[in-house]
């Protein structure tokens, strides 16, 4: 699996959107973008994910670059209860299937 | 997306004694998946766990020290053998539509 670039932290003020940036240049085509947060050592929680195309739901948004290098998880109004550590991570089908691999993640504060 | 349920939640366990989890799954899975997060750290897959077949185990976990059971396509165990203070960790389940079990915190004294 294709690995990925995160900044180690990011801080956002609640009610302001949080924009969560990943690089991942290595990805192949067949090659999905996940996104999971973890929030103080509960089970990782899944966000959203996509291949080539922009996403949304209820949680997020999800902005994949048109080369698939880069990503960014947009959660569009923060809250104090988003502050968590949030991962992104490539995997393809096949084989790898349901098979995640984690990288360090960003911590990404909400404050007041 | 599955329901998982992951007991025990947490333990505290003598150095040396092994420690069984359990993991429920609501729906019928093909392939259960195990990781292991020690403190501080991003979690790591352990192995992946099929019915009806061996597990497969990632490099540097073997099966004498995590043994693994698959009896049926709803449940699985994993089992922390001869545990030491190093084995302190959240393991968790996981299944492939992205659901994760809430975890068991495991401190071995």
């Amino acid at each position: 699996d294709a690995k990925t670039t995160q900044p180690t932290s990011m801080d956002c003020a609640e009610g302001r959107a949080a924009n969560l940036p990943c690089n991942h240049s290595t990805i192949s085509g067949n090659e999905y973008v996940y996104w999971y947060r973890q929030i103080h050592s509960q089970g990782p929680q899944y966000i959203i994910h996509g291949l080539k195309n922009n996403e949304t739901n209820e949680m997020a948004s999800l902005i994949i670059t048109e080369d698939r290098k880069s990503s960014t998880l947009i959660l569009p109004h923060a809250t104090l209860r988003d502050t968590a550590v949030y991962y992104c991570i490539v995997s393809g089908g096949g084989t790898s299937y349901g098979k995640l691999t984690f990288g360090q993640g960003t911590i990404l504060t909400v404050h007041p | 997306s599955a329901v998982i349920s992951q007991k025990p939640s947490r333990d505290i366990c003598q150095r040396g004694t092994s420690l069984t989890i359990q993991c429920q799954v609501d729906s019928q899975v093909t392939m259960m998946f195990w990781y292991r997060q020690q403190p501080g750290q991003s979690l790591t897959l352990i192995a992946t766990a099929n019915q009806g077949s061996e597990a497969t185990y990632e490099s540097g976990f073997v099966i004498d020290k995590f043994p693994i059971s698959r009896p049926n396509l709803t449940f699985s165990t994993l089992t922390v053998s001869n545990m030491s203070p190093e084995d302190s960790s959240i393991y968790l389940c996981s299944v492939g539509d992205y659901t994760f079990g809430s975890g068991t915190r495991l401190t071995v004294v």
